[in-house]
C-alpha cells in the first residue's frame, strides 16, 4: 500500500484558502483517497474523499491529478474553529490502509 | 443515535496487567475497526472486522486480541501490556469497507508503567 506523506504544520489567518498536499507516490489504481479533520481529545472526522480529478462539498474540495501521485485538500475561507490535525488516508477494497502522519493547521486572528 | 462509544476513557495498567477495551456502535454498521494512535504519528491499523464473528489483522496486532461477537460490539484485549502499548485507542465502524466513511469514537487513553 501506498506511503503518505504530509506536511507537518502549516499557519494561515481566517478568510484565508488553505492547500494541505498528500504525497502517494506508490498508489495503486484501485486506492481511495480519504481525508480527515481532528480535534483535540477526540476521534478523527470524515472531511472528503475521492478517487480521481476534483471533489467537492459543502466544507472542503479535493483535488487528485491524472497520475494520483499525490491530493490537495482545499479548505476555503479558513476560520478559527478549523484549526484541527489533517489526515489524508490512503485505502484499497482488501482493507488495507495508511494514515498519513497529520498536518498541524493553526488558524491566526 | 451515539454512534461509536468506547469506554474506559483513561486507564493506567501496570506491565504484565491485562485489559478489555469496549467498543460499541449502534448504526448496524457491518465494518468495524481498531486503531492506535502515538503521540505526532497517524493511526495504525491493529484489527478490524467485516461482520460478527469474523475478524482479520491489521498493521500492528502484535500483543492484541479482538472479537465480534454481535454487530454492536468489538471489544480490543492486551494480555500482558507493555510500555510499548501506550497509546491512544480509537475504534471506528463504517457500513462498509472499500473506501466507505469511517465513524470514530473518542478514544481510550491507555498509559502502561
Amino acid at each position: 500500500l501506498a506511503k503518505t506523506t504530509q506536511p507537518i504544520s502549516m499557519d494561515s489567518y481566517e478568510g484565508q484558502e488553505v492547500n494541505i498536499t498528500c504525497s502517494h507516490n506508490n498508489i495503486a489504481t484501485n486506492d481511495y483517497i480519504t481525508w480527515y479533520q481532528q480535534f483535540p481529545s477526540q476521534g478523527p472526522r470524515f472531511i472528503i474523499q475521492g478517487y480521481k480529478t476534483k471533489v467537492k462539498n459543502e466544507v472542503a474540495s479535493l483535488f487528485i491529478p491524472a497520475d494520483r501521485k499525490s491530493s490537495t485538500l482545499s479548505l476555503p475561507r479558513v476560520s478559527l474553529s478549523d484549526t484541527a490535525v489533517y489526515y489524508c488516508l490512503v485505502e484499497n477494497n482488501n482493507n488495507d490502509m495508511r494514515f498519513g502522519a497529520g498536518t498541524r493547521l493553526t488558524v491566526k486572528p | 443515535n451515539a454512534g461509536v462509544t468506547q469506554t474506559p476513557k483513561f486507564r493506567i495498567l501496570k506491565i504484565g496487567q491485562s485489559m478489555t477495551l469496549q467498543c460499541t456502535q449502534d448504526m448496524n454498521h457491518n465494518y468495524m475497526y481498531w486503531y492506535r494512535q502515538d503521540p505526532g504519528m497517524g493511526l495504525k491499523l491493529i484489527y478490524y472486522s467485516v461482520g460478527a464473528g469474523i475478524t482479520d489483522k491489521g498493521e500492528v496486532p502484535n500483543g492484541y486480541n479482538v472479537s465480534r461477537s454481535t454487530t454492536e460490539d468489538f471489544p480490543l484485549r492486551l494480555e500482558l501490556a507493555a510500555p510499548s502499548q501506550t497509546s491512544v485507542y480509537f475504534c471506528a465502524s463504517s457500513l462498509a469497507g472499500e473506501g466507505d466513511t469511517q465513524y470514530f469514537g473518542p478514544g481510550t487513553r491507555l498509559t502502561v508503567l
